[in-house]
């Protein structure tokens, strides 16, 4: 059974920093891309990063980018999500989502679709 | 960046009736690249349809995705008491990877 764990959540103050970790489980994590996506309170969903399942490439949304970093580590079989500079706006749950093919993220459209879910960790940014 | 607006935005219905949702698109999505899924609160979202019309595991056939191009439908052909929930399409055609900002499927 394909199981994420999300943890790290919690409140931090505007600019300030967290490191997120999703632990996988069930299925084998190095052949899979895996992404983090957010809702924040009441809203829709929003696609903030991905990594490649070697790690050797990742993608963030405009949002994000040059503040948040995505990474792995497939012998510990977890994705990180590390968060400076935060904001506000950034206050969401945020989910890690496995990806639905295995292979390059850029060349295997079903690598950017969410097949399984965390249960997701709440981050709060407000002082 | 692609913009998917889906509407309506509240669809009130009874169980056993027939749902239609729509997911418009700022542009062409390539290959059909859209897939549906369902959220229910306090759950983490569930995949419905990739491909625009291809149910992913273990989705009953109620559930069923057609369109392509910039317009996009997803039919739930008689609502079950566990359908009740809100519905997000997303494209996965070109980066960033975006969602629409839901519709609500309510009981009425």
């Amino acid at each position: 059974e394909v199981q994420l764990l999300e943890s790290g959540g919690g409140l931090v103050q505007p600019g300030g920093s967290l490191r997120l970790s999703c632990a996988a489980s069930g299925f084998t994590f190095s052949s899979y891309a895996m992404s983090w996506v957010r809702q924040a309170p009441g809203k829709g969903l929003e696609w903030v990063s991905a990594i490649s399942a070697s790690g050797g490439s990742t993608y963030y949304a405009d949002s994000v980018k040059g503040r948040f970093t995505i990474s792995r580590d497939n012998s510990k079989n977890t994705l990180y999500l590390q968060m400076h500079s935060l904001r506000a706006e950034d206050t969401a749950v945020y989910y890690c989502a496995k990806g639905e093919g295995s292979g390059n993220i850029v060349v295997v459209p079903t690598a950017r679709i969410f097949d399984y879910w965390g249960q997701g960790t709440l981050v709060t940014v407000s002082s | 960046e692609i913009v998917l607006t889906q509407s309506p935005g509240t669809l009130s219905l009874s169980p056993g009736e027939r749902a239609t949702l729509s997911c418009r698109a700022s542009q062409s999505v390539s290959s059909s690249y859209l897939a549906w899924y369902q959220q229910k609160p306090g759950q983490a979202p569930r995949l419905l349809i990739h491909g625009a019309s291809s149910r992913a595991t273990g989705i009953p056939d109620r559930f069923s995705g057609s369109g392509s191009g910039t317009d996009f439908t997803l039919t739930i052909s008689r609502l079950e008491p566990e359908d009740f929930a809100v519905y997000y399409c997303q494209q996965y055609g070109r980066s960033p990877w975006t969602f629409g900002q839901g519709t609500k499927v309510e009981i009425k």
